[in-house]
């Protein structure tokens, strides 16, 4: 049974860097028909794609944020790791890890982590 | 990027009764090359990460109820809950994944008894 974790600082400043890790257990991330990727849920709102990352290193990020974000992989660890730059109040959100399986050519959602509260504040 | 639109944004149905959720896309999500819709329904319970219910527009993940029915083609989807359950109480989103670049949302619609 696939499980994620996220894990990561649930208070960030402003203007800091959000760091968030996601523990992948029960599965392997280098698992060639998968990828991964990062949902975020501002509180009492709905879902935003953040970017996804095959183990290969090809990545795919929302436009909207694709200035600030990073998302990374490190198998060694089986883990993938999401980096938010220059955050602010506006980024507090939900962030929700996912595995995205292989659908005839794009990717599908199945598999969510439980989401990790992180809130921009001073 | 394409839009999704879900409406209505909430629903109140009693229990038992039939609960329809429209989603709109603002350009086709079936592909000519296959046929296949590149629509997914995800419910979300208060506290919980979303669920995936229906992909292809209308294939349940396995153990989804088949209570869960999706339908459409292009870009009018519906999702129907025949006879609501109180567990069937979430919201409800739809999702493309058609687009390589970004796979989009809609706003989500809640659904009460």
């Amino acid at each position: 049974q696939l499980q994620l974790q996220e894990s990561g600082p649930g208070l960030v400043k402003p203007s800091e860097t959000l760091s968030l890790s996601c523990n992948v257990s029960g599965g392997f991330i280098n698992s060639s028909s998968n990828y991964w990727g990062w949902i975020r849920q501002p509180p009492g709102k709905g879902l935003e794609w953040i970017g996804r990352i095959h183990y290969s290193g090809n990545t795919y990020y929302n436009p909207s944020l694709k200035s600030r974000v990073t998302i990374s992989v490190d198998t060694s660890q089986n883990q993938f790791s999401l980096k938010l730059t220059s955050v602010t109040a506006a980024d507090t959100a939900v962030y929700y890890c996912a595995r995205l399986r292989q659908a005839s050519g794009q990717r599908l959602v199945d598999s969510w982590g439980q989401g990790t509260l992180v809130t921009v504040s001073s | 990027d394409i839009e999704m639109t879900q409406s209505p944004d909430s629903l109140a149905v009693s229990l038992g009764e039939r609960a329809t959720i429209n989603c709109k896309s603002s350009q086709s999500v079936l592909s000519s090359s296959n046929n296949k819709n590149y629509l997914a329904w995800y419910q979300q319970k208060p506290g919980q990460p979303p669920k995936l219910l229906i992909y292809w527009a209308s294939t349940r993940e396995s153990g989804v109820p088949d209570r869960f029915s999706g339908s459409g083609s292009g870009t009018d989807f519906t999702l129907t809950i025949s006879s609501l359950q109180a567990e069937d109480v979430a919201v409800y989103y739809c999702q493309q994944y058609y687009s390589t670049l970004l796979y989009t949302f809609g706003q989500g619609t809640r659904l009460q008894i």
